[in-house]
Formats: structure tokens, sequence, C-alpha cells
């Protein structure tokens, strides 16, 4: 089965911890992308990388962490320093670095913090 | 600044009737535009985007430089037209990300 993979679907946490949400494709795409989605905020970009070994901060970075050393892979830690972590976390791929390519998204996992 | 608009939060549609989503941005330059569609218990997946000039689930898109508005339209609403729809657009450089409008829920009415 093809295509970018989360896990898990939910997720529990206690305030204070740190937690990774894991993302995985297998579409051979360059680029891997990070993003939160809240009711009527739409999606924002947390983190984003063009190619291995690189990443960048996108619009919401703070109180997270990405890592990007397998193409496969991207990885987001949510620290405990995020202020307000309980969210829908969304993973996506383009073949390509570039909003013009066509962004592939996971199943998404809900992070819930108490 | 960059930004994608969607005024409507809710749009309620009958079966059968006209469905416009509305879109406006704000670009400095000639982006591509694009609609994300969420259907229920599915993955976000790209519906279709300007440049392809395709209609898809007769859905069409008609981009309007002077208006810079990206309306989706569809002539006749179906049942399965329920789902959450995001307007977005990029520029053409690798370093562009793509931007998301807040997104607009339809709900077909039976």
């Amino acid at each position: 089965d093809g295509g970018i993979t989360q896990s898990p679907k939910y997720l529990f946490r206690k305030e204070g911890q740190n937690v990774t949400l894991s993302c995985e494709q297998n579409l051979n795409h360059d680029a891997m992308y990070w993003y939160r989605q809240d009711p009527g905020q739409g999606l924002r970009l947390i983190y984003y990388s063009q190619i291995v070994n690189d990443f960048q901060k996108g619009d919401i970075a703070e109180g997270y962490s990405v890592s990007r050393e397998k193409k496969e892979s991207f990885p987001l830690t949510v620290t405990s320093a995020q202020k307000n972590p309980t969210a829908f976390y969304l993973c996506a791929s383009s073949i390509m670095a570039g909003g013009v390519y066509e962004q592939y998204f996971g199943p998404g996992t809900r992070l819930t913090v108490t | 600044a960059q930004r994608v608009t969607q005024p409507e939060k809710l749009l309620s549609v009958f079966k059968g009737a006209p469905v416009e989503l509305k879109c406006n941005y704000s670009y400095s330059g000639s982006p591509e535009l694009f609609w994300y569609v969420q259907y229920s218990r599915q993955r976000l997946q790209l519906l279709l985007r300007h440049i392809s000039r395709e209609s898809i689930k007769g859905f069409t898109a008609d981009l309007n430089k002077g208006e810079t508005s990206f309306h989706l339209k569809k002539p006749f609403a179906q049942e399965e037209d329920s789902a959450m729809y995001y307007c977005a657009l990029s520029g053409w450089d690798r370093d562009d990300k793509i931007i998301f409008g807040k997104g607009t829920r339809l709900h077909i009415l039976p």
C-alpha cells in the first residue's frame, strides 16, 4: 500500500511531556511538510523539509522540532514548550520542493494533551 | 501580504442546486491556485488546480485576475459533495510554500 502514513491515529499525553509523531512515505518524494489543523484556522505550516538533512521553520514552529535523517521519514516532536499542543496534525509530501507541486497528505494524528 | 480568504465557514446547499464556494487571494505576482478537499473520514487531497483547466467531479474553478478570485463551482450539487474545501495558492519558486485558506464546509441538504 503506497502513500504516506502517520502513527498513531490518536495520541494522549500529560502536560510537560514531549511527544513524537511519526510520518513515513514510500512515494520517493523529496519534500515533506507538517501542518496543524485547528477548527476555523485551516492548515498552518509548522516545519518543512525540501531534502534529506535539511528543514526549515514554517509559520508556527515554536514549541516543535523535526528531523529528516531519511528521505522516507519526517518525525515531528511536540515539546513541552508548545503552549497549546492539543490539535490534529497532518503530514504531507510532494515530489519536489515548492508549493506548486501537489501535496499528498497522511491520515493525520490527533494529539490530546491534558 | 500573501493571503487566501474563504469568506464562508459553512455553506448549505440543497441537492441539485448550484454550488459556489468563494475564494479570494492576495499575492504580488501570478500564483498557481488550488482547491483541496477533505471528505469525511478521508485524507485531504487535491481536487483541482488552475493550470490543469480540468473539471473534476463536475467542479470547475475560474481564475479571475481582476477580482483576484478562484471560486469553485458546480451546477448541480450531489450529496457526496459534502466535505471541507480549502482554497490554496503558491508561487512558482522552489522556496515558495503553499498557503491555505481557512476552509469552507459544504453541506448538501437532501
